[in-house]
């Protein structure tokens, strides 16, 4: 158990619609990072929350989006689903930014099918 | 793209045996982590190096990072058949921690 945890487990949609996943993260733990792991494949960072900003974002188009509260648990949202949307999205959490090395501790993700 | 690759991309052996994966990337980093992923779920961190460290250890795990080769091995000693999972090595570059850059994975199966 990481102390990261996340919602739903399981999620169905349908293309267009749009989606909410929920991530709360390690106590102690002010950064959370969010993934995308398709079938067969690594995990592919999306962005990256530090203190409420973000902080860092991979190759994702705007409608993948992000917010991180004042607990530092966070939300990413997906508008207009797209069928290649449909993956293992993954939070991890970690204490500062910058150089620092500390580890990141992963949720169990959400799975979400896009139909 | 990925910076990291594995290989191999799977590998089959039995109860006992050592099994060794390697991982390859391509800019300078900061640190590589290895983790473990059962049936889909979320990654369970194994070990991180940092790019000053040749080896570490941990319990079973061995892991070597050789930046001249851009290039890191995860060792697994007297396996057993709960260590059967995907393993993927993780790059975290200069500014950019936490904003990790992975691999496709090794699935490893251990059997009985």
């Amino acid at each position: 158990e990481t102390g990261v945890t996340q919602s739903p487990t399981h999620l169905i949609k349908t293309r267009g619609q749009q989606v909410t996943l929920r991530c709360s993260s390690q106590s102690g733990h002010n950064t959370v990072s969010w993934y995308q792991q398709a079938l067969g494949q690594g995990p592919q960072f999306i962005f990256q929350y530090y203190r409420e900003e973000e902080n860092g974002r991979g190759n994702f188009p705007p409608r993948f989006s992000g917010l991180q509260f004042p607990n530092y648990s966070s939300e990413l949202n997906v508008n207009a689903l797209e069928l290649d949307d449909s993956a293992l999205y993954l939070c991890a959490s970690r204490s500062g930014t910058g150089r620092r090395t500390d580890t990141q501790y992963f949720g169990p993700g959400t799975r979400l099918t896009v139909l | 793209s990925q910076q990291g690759e594995e290989d191999p991309q799977a590998l089959s052996i039995q109860e006992g045996e050592n099994a060794t994966m390697n991982c390859s990337y391509k800019t300078s980093i900061n640190n590589l982590q290895w983790y473990r992923q059962n049936s889909g779920r979320g990654l369970v961190h194994l070990i991180l190096i940092r790019s000053n460290e040749r080896e570490k250890h941990s319990g079973r795990l061995r892991v070597t990072l050789d930046t001249s080769k851009k290039s890191s091995s995860l060792l697994i000693t007297a396996s057993r058949a709960a260590d059967t999972a995907s393993y993927f090595c993780a790059t975290d570059g200069d500014t950019n921690a936490g904003k990790s850059t992975f691999g496709d994975g090794t699935t490893l199966t251990v059997k009985p």
